[in-house]
């Protein structure tokens, strides 16, 4: 079974057109974490929540917030999106942060198309 | 320059194969990750290695610290094997941070 489950899989939008994807995770793990992917390039961390605790990236744009109303769901809007913001979003978990016994668990990801 | 270098990018292989992928990272670490990522697919996560080495089926994957340096092997390699292997590291010192590699895409012909 599925243990972080990424909503929608595909996502179209418009330019300018806000959007929010959203992520949950039946693991109980106090870490979730938001990367964009780009093809063909590694993905990249856009920010983390540690509890509650919202921790953003220093070259992550305005544009891009979250939310992470309960310890299950946790959702990235991305408020005017722009044509290069079309990229994979991965949601990921982990029970802890820091230490190295930490795995990750990633989401299928969802596809967002900007046009 | 990307703190963290995999090679090779592109690896083609026949069934049966054995096939090496590498890693080497210039960056103070606490563990390496190896993650497959199958095409329009999410990341799972193959091993986590903070020293030596794991075996995990037909996958074994290898670390030196001291060269800053990671191998993950395939045996008997199978077209289902055919994905993007990505390393990704924990800094130290940067608490969760961690740092990914561009991928290796493996595709492992019948």
């Amino acid at each position: 079974d599925a243990m972080v489950i990424q909503n929608p899989r595909y996502q179209v939008t418009q330019f300018g057109k806000p959007v929010t994807l959203s992520c949950s995770q039946t693991l109980n793990h106090n870490v979730m974490y938001w990367y964009q992917q780009k093809s063909s390039q590694a993905p990249k961390l856009l920010f983390h929540y540690y509890d509650k605790d919202f921790n953003n990236e220093a070259d992550t744009p305005d544009n891009f917030q979250s939310r992470r109303p309960n310890t299950s769901f946790c959702f990235l809007d991305i408020r005017s999106p722009g044509l290069g913001d079309t990229a994979m979003y991965l949601c990921a978990t982990s029970r802890d942060r820091g230490a190295t016994n930490e795995k990750l668990f990633f989401g299928s990801g969802t596809q967002l198309s900007v046009l | 320059k990307n703190e963290v270098e995999q090679s090779p990018q592109n690896l083609t292989a026949q069934e049966g194969e054995f096939i090496t992928i590498n890693c080497s990272y210039s960056v103070g670490i606490s563990a390496l990750h190896w993650l497959q990522q199958h095409p329009g697919g999410g990341i799972v996560s193959l091993f986590m290695l903070s020293s030596g080495k794991k075996k995990h089926g037909r996958l074994i994957a290898t670390i030196n610290i001291q060269e800053k340096h990671s191998s993950l092997h395939i045996t008997a390699s199978h077209p289902r094997d055919s994905a993007v292997y990505i390393c990704a590291v924990i800094r130290v010192n940067t608490g969760n941070q961690f740092y990914f590699g561009t991928g290796t895409s493996l595709t492992v012909i019948p």
